[in-house]
Formats: C-alpha cells, sequence, structure tokens
C-alpha cells in the first residue's frame, strides 16, 4: 500500500515570497490533515478535512495560510506571503477517518525562509 | 493547541537498557496513539491503545492508559541504537482530532 506523498521534500524561499505545497493521501482515506512542525517541538494541527469539508481550520493563520482539497482527494497548502517563523517541516496525514482508526504521516515538506 | 504534555523531555540511555516515557493528556479520548519520528522523517505509527484498554503490548514495545488520570506510558524494551529518536503520544478525541504531546527525545548510546 503506498503511504501519503508529500512534495517538495525541501523548500527554500525568500521571506515574502509564496510557497505551494502537496499531499497526496492513501486512497480511500477521507481525513487528511496538515501540521506544521518547528525544529524542536510537537507538530500543530493547521486544517483538518473530512473528504472536501474543513473540519478544524482553527489554528490556520488565514491571513497566509490556505488550503484545500477540491475533490476531497490530494490537498495543496499555500503560504503567501512567507515569513521567517514559517520556517519548520509542513508534515500531511490521513486517516480512514473513524476513531479506532490509524493515522498515517508522509515524510513532510521542509521549508526555510529566509 | 497541544494539550498533552511528555516527560521527560529527554532521556539518554545505554543500549539494553529499557526506556519509559510518560504522556499526560486533558481532555477525554477515544484512543491514544504513540508515534515515533527519527530525525529529518515523518511520523512512524508504533501503537494504538483504545480508551476501554489499559495495557497493550506490540514486540518491545508495552503501552498503558490511566483513563482516570488521563497519562500514559511507553516503554522500550531491550533498548537498541535504532531506537533513537524522538517520541510523540497523540491522542484521539472526537471527529478524530488529533492532540499531540511535546516529544521525548530518547538517545540510546551503544
Amino acid at each position: 500500500e503506498a503511504g501519503v506523498a508529500q512534495s517538495p521534500r525541501y523548500k527554500i524561499i525568500e521571506k515574502r515570497q509564496s510557497v505551494a505545497f502537496w499531499c497526496n493521501p492513501i486512497s480511500g482515506h477521507a481525513t487528511l490533515y496538515w501540521y506544521q512542525q518547528i525544529l524542536g517541538q510537537g507538530p500543530k494541527l493547521l486544517i483538518q478535512f473530512q473528504n472536501n469539508g474543513v473540519v478544524d481550520d482553527s489554528q490556520l493563520p488565514k491571513d497566509r495560510f490556505s488550503a484545500e482539497r477540491l475533490k476531497g482527494v490530494d490537498s495543496t497548502l499555500k503560504i503567501q506571503p512567507a515569513k521567517l517563523e514559517d520556517s519548520a517541516v509542513y508534515l500531511c496525514a490521513s486517516s480512514l477517518g473513524r476513531d479506532l482508526n490509524t493515522i498515517y504521516f508522509g515524510e513532510g515538506s521542509w521549508l526555510t525562509v529566509v | 493547541s497541544q494539550q498533552g504534555e511528555e516527560d521527560p523531555q529527554a532521556l539518554s540511555i545505554q543500549e539494553g537498557e529499557n526506556a519509559t516515557m510518560n504522556c499526560s493528556y486533558k481532555t477525554s479520548i477515544n484512543n491514544l496513539q504513540w508515534y515515533r519520528q527519527n530525525s529529518g522523517r515523518g511520523l512512524v505509527h508504533l501503537i494504538l491503545i483504545r480508551s476501554n484498554e489499559r495495557e497493550k503490548h506490540s514486540g518491545r514495545l508495552r503501552v498503558t492508559l490511566d483513563t482516570s488520570k488521563k497519562s500514559s506510558s511507553l516503554l522500550i524494551t531491550a533498548s537498541r541504537a535504532a531506537d533513537t529518536a524522538s517520541y510523540f503520544c497523540v491522542s484521539t478525541g472526537g471527529g478524530n482530532k488529533l492532540t499531540f504531546g511535546t516529544g521525548t527525545q530518547l538517545k540510546v548510546e551503544l
């Protein structure tokens, strides 16, 4: 079974530029998550989708971050304009969507803002 | 926001010793999961324990759950250098909402 795919793996941009990350969850997984993990800290939820609907985006900085999952499958996370403090790993995860299901994580997209 | 707390934050042991990590959470849960994260890599699922379970084993891993104290522990027996990683507990509440702990950095020395 293929895992959660993310791209790009690494990205370096200057502040005020924009960046987009892509995630393809495991086939059939209804729930998709985007997490931000700053070095040395645990992941912080940015947004959770159930199919193509948003379940929780309370911690998404909506002035600069946006995410979509238009067809309920793959998803894109965009940052525009980027700030230095956005330097982090952006992790995508997916699950079948039932409470007792394991959540599977991708390898992450590493962002450095200079 | 993160609601879980783990201790210790860092743990250094010798190969062959046992490693114990503890996790506390704040709200009611459906299940609790432990993940490992190697430096520069994604999170790997280790074990899931349901809210109505008290103990679970998987290979060298033993997880306990005390819902009355809102706490869990992960025991790794006979540790190996390859176990060096960060370990996170993740509590799952209603709506499949995940809450991460702060993580324990384990270092197993030869």
